[in-house]
């Protein structure tokens, strides 16, 4: 089992609709979370953090889910600029306290 | 605020030719992250350096791979003796706490061995 895991997609998703997709992680003792989004042969960039308590900015709603061993991201009223790929971050686990970036999910908005 | 920054965007070496890669963080930054980005791949954590330490390397290739980040100036990739297999995006990211805090990327150089 990978250590962070994402559904590649691609989801394609009309515009004005909600998407979700999960990320699942393998060690219970991880600590910090993110999602960044990456378009295509440019840098990724931060899209939130991932708190216990869930978190909300603008159309983006992002939960942890520890029993389950993942977290979420919600995209309401989707547009066009969303298409890209987004990724999960999940740090903090182990004595090495590693990073790792899950491969990725593709969501393609169309019109 | 100037971002992270890197350079040189793009560079092309031929097989045996050694690469250097240089990364700026963002003011006030002083952890520095690389990452090797293959074609239609995910990206693969290389190395974690605070000024003047290498704090995990435990994504680096264990020849030809160096990284430092020298208390003045950036941080500093290195690959020697490169082959076709090193070509890739690099991206650097910095943070202004701990691996466990956010992390900010620079826009990549993209190493093309020919």
């Amino acid at each position: 089992r990978k250590e962070v895991e994402q559904d590649p997609g691609p989801f394609n998703v009309p515009e004005g609709a909600t998407v979700a997709f999960n990320c699942t992680y393998s060690n219970s003792a991880s600590q910090s979370f993110f999602w960044y989004r990456q378009d295509c042969r440019k840098e990724p960039k931060l899209l939130m953090s991932v708190y216990s308590s869930g978190n909300e900015d603008g159309r983006f709603t992002a939960q942890l889910n520890r029993a389950s061993q993942y977290i979420s991201l919600l995209i309401r009223d989707s547009k066009l600029s969303d298409s890209a790929t987004y990724l999960c971050v999940v740090t903090g686990y182990s004595n090495a306290s590693k990073i790792i970036f899950g491969s990725g999910t593709r969501l393609s908005i169309q019109p | 605020n100037a971002g992270v920054m890197q350079n040189p965007r793009h560079l092309v070496r031929r097989r045996g030719q050694e690469a250097r890669l240089r990364c700026s963080p963002m003011k006030g930054h002083s952890h520095v992250y690389w990452y090797r980005q293959l074609p239609e791949e995910g990206l693969k954590f290389m190395v974690y350096l605070q000024k003047e330490n290498i704090i995990d390397e435990s994504g680096m290739p264990k020849e030809r791979f160096s990284a430092e980040f020298p208390k003045e100036g950036p941080s500093i990739l290195r690959i020697q003796q490169v082959v076709r297999g090193d070509s890739a995006a690099y991206f650097c990211a910095s943070s202004y706490r701990d691996r466990d805090s956010e992390q900010y990327f620079g826009p990549g150089t993209r190493l093309t061995v020919t």
